[in-house]
């Protein structure tokens, strides 16, 4: 079993829908947990941070952790046609250590 | 955010040759950057721990003497590839955390993408 399983894509959603983006993890180790938004032939961009469980808001994005379930998402609401990029689930065990990366999904938002 | 950067962006190369990517914190000091590779389609893979005067730290299967690595600064990490070959093409990207906000949330640079011809 992967340390960090993300569900597979592609994934194509009309402009505004509101997508749903999970991860699972089997590493109860995990403390820190990121979601990147990667856009071709770019790096990665950090959209979230969080470290306990609950919700975290940020403008049009809410991300979720479940430690007791070891789940994680990332919601987008009103998805919009510069949403559609691959989207990558991060996590790790402490401050300054390395990531694991989920394998990524492409979401594409149509207009 | 802290910002990370990343030089060239792009490169062409002779098979043989060797090519030296840099990787920056322009805004903050990173005891610790990572270098990672990431083919078309994939995730990214981590291909060693830089550390601030010290030796690098390598993962499985990752050839030390083919991936140089230097972390001369707390700013400045350099992945050098020797002797080229075109599988080494692929999209190299560097990471960092910022010392000052604790070394929580990862900062990535923009990206290398390396052709070996």
């Amino acid at each position: 079993q992967k340390e960090v399983e993300q569900d597979p894509g592609p994934l194509s959603v009309p402009e505004g829908a509101i997508v749903s983006l999970n991860c699972t993890y089997s590493n109860s180790a995990f403390q820190y947990f990121m979601w990147y938004r990667q856009y071709s032939r770019k790096g990665p961009e950090l959209l979230m941070y969080t470290y306990s469980s609950g919700n975290k808001e940020d403008g049009r994005f809410t991300a979720q952790v479940d430690k007791s379930s070891k789940y994680i998402s990332l919601f987008i609401r009103d998805s919009q046609p510069s949403d559609s990029a691959t989207y990558l689930c991060a996590m790790d065990h402490g401050a300054n250590s390395k990531l694991t990366f989920g394998k990524g999904i492409t979401l594409s938002v149509r207009p | 955010g802290a910002v990370v950067s990343q030089h060239p962006s792009r490169v062409i190369c002779k098979s043989g040759t060797s090519v030296k990517i840099e990787c920056r914190s322009l805004d903050f000091q990173a005891t610790t950057m990572f270098w990672y590779r990431q083919f078309p389609k994939q995730s990214l893979m981590l291909m060693a721990t830089s550390n601030e005067g010290s030796k690098a730290t390598y993962e499985q299967g990752v050839e030390k003497d083919k991936f140089l690595i230097n972390h001369a600064s707390l700013t400045l990490s350099t992945l050098t590839v020797t002797s080229a070959h075109p599988e080494d093409s692929s999209f190299y990207i560097c990471s960092a955390r910022d010392r000052a906000r604790g070394y929580t949330e990862a900062f990535f640079g923009q990206g290398t993408r390396l052709t070996v011809v």
